[in-house]
């Protein structure tokens, strides 16, 4: 089993629709990364968070320590939302190593 | 404007041969890492760095090698070595090392033909 699991592996939506990525984690953390991966591959932060809830526009990102999962939302989604998104955490047994989930494939159409 | 540079972002090479892949940062960053993706998996560390000159295995060292020289420089070549060298590549850093956000390149995919 894997340390870090998200689920879906693949999402496809429509345009303006309430969209959830969930990601479980089996070990202790120090942090917790959001991040997404535009389709030529490049990677951007969205979130680190070790408690509660962040929001950034239309995203929001939750975590619980004590379920050990986290979700990342994206309220009124968009054709341009279509992304890869990956969960990481900070894993407090490997050193605050960054451990990686394989990632959501979102698709958002118009 | 701040961010990671990877070079060239599409690479081609023949079995046998050794190439470098380039990462150059100007965000003032101490820690920088190589980190590899596969179709499925999550992305796997290869090799990292905390200071100039000083460099550690990751978890799929084996096949690559890499140098610290400046602290904006942190080229990774894979060699012969490397059984299935065909990924894609993304070079990252970070303030300091196992802390705060995390900045990425655009990445390099290789391909051996």
């Amino acid at each position: 089993k894997n340390e870090v699991e998200q689920s879906p592996q693949n999402l496809t939506a429509q345009e303006g629709e309430f969209i959830t990525i969930n990601c479980s984690y089996s070990v202790g953390i120090s942090a917790l990364h959001w991040l997404q991966q535009h389709p030529g591959g490049g990677i951007v932060s969205l979130f680190m968070l070790s408690s509660g809830k962040k929001k950034h526009g239309r995203l929001i990102a939750t975590i619980n320590i004590q379920e050990k999962h986290s979700s990342l939302h994206i309220t009124a989604s968009h054709p341009r939302d279509s992304a890869v998104y990956i969960c990481a955490v900070r894993s407090r047994g490997y050193g605050n190593k960054l451990v990686f989930g394989a990632g959501t494939i979102l698709r958002v159409k118009s | 404007d701040g961010g990671i540079t990877q070079s060239p972002k599409y690479l081609f090479r023949k079995e046998g041969q050794n190439v470098t892949l380039s990462c150059e940062q100007n965000l003032n960053h101490d820690a920088m890492y190589w980190y590899r993706q596969d179709p499925g998996q999550g992305l796997r560390l290869i090799y990292y760095s905390q200071i100039v000159n000083d460099f550690q295995k990751g978890d799929i060292a084996e096949g690559y090698s890499v140098s610290r020289e400046k602290k904006e420089s942190f080229p990774l070549t894979v060699t012969s070595a490397q059984k299935n060298p065909t990924a894609f590549y993304l070079c990252a850093s970070s303030i300091e090392r196992n802390t705060g956000e995390l900045f990425f390149g655009e990445g390099s995919r290789l391909t051996v033909l």
